[in-house]
């Protein structure tokens, strides 16, 4: 059975440091990877996806890699800013037949000016 | 990206009647689109999985004659929470799986439903 997990749970940093997110996941044959971004009482916006066969993507400020060995995905945010505080959800997608989508819990970033 | 939106943003109703909210993939067509309910400080949960021209796939546990989806063309599926009472009151979001080999999926802003 896959399970996701996020860790931290909840994180705070003062503005312009580097950061690290991770997402952990019990079972290395999933179809992708995806991370999203929620704002508190929004819907969530896609950051980054990334296919089982690829080992990064990046996006502006944003890189994820995906090690499915381990089973471990990490976000890196460069020089966050107060507008990168928001929930960040990690989201596995199975490979085989039932591609359903196993969500983390999310971490809190908060960052603070 | 993709863009997908949701409609209306927020309702609040009396308990027993009914609601429903729409999602529209605005730039795309979504042979898939998937409702997803939220509750404060969780993640989030599959209700149902809508395909476009066929009945839903609803996840175990949830009533498919109290959240009814209907995905009648491929920019427009809807969720109509029938008699609703307080209990139903949460977070609805949606979202739409764009076309081709890649699965990245859209998610609408997401509905606030609150029942009196």
């Amino acid at each position: 059975k896959q399970e996701v997990t996020q860790i931290p749970a909840a994180l705070s940093v003062p503005e312009g440091e580097n950061l690290v997110l991770n997402c952990s996941f019990t079972d290395s044959a999933i179809y992708n990877l995806q991370w999203f971004r929620q704002d508190p009482g929004k819907g969530l916006t896609s950051l980054l996806l990334i296919q089982s066969s690829q080992r990064e993507q990046t996006s502006g400020r944003l890189n994820a890699s995906l090690d499915k060995s381990s089973g471990r995905s990490t976000l890196y945010i460069a020089a966050s800013q107060p507008g990168d505080s928001a929930t960040y959800l990690c989201a596995v997608r199975r490979a085989g037949n039932n591609r359903k989508l196993i969500w983390g819990l999310g971490t809190s970033l908060a960052v603070n000016p | 990206g993709a863009v997908v939106s949701q409609h209306p943003s927020w309702v609040i109703c009396k308990s027993g009647t009914s609601v429903k909210i729409e999602c529209r993939s605005l730039d795309f067509q979504a042979t898939t689109m998937f409702w997803y309910r939220q509750f404060p400080k969780q993640s989030l949960m599959l209700m149902a999985t809508s395909n476009e021209g066929s009945k839903a796939t609803y996840e175990q546990g949830v009533e498919k004659d109290k959240f009814l989806i209907n995905h009648a063309s491929l920019t427009l599926s809807t969720l109509t929470v029938t008699s609703a009472h307080p209990e139903d009151s949460s977070f609805y979001i949606c979202s739409a799986r764009e076309g081709g080999t890649s699965g990245e999926l859209f998610f609408g802003e997401g509905s606030r439903l609150t029942v009196l």
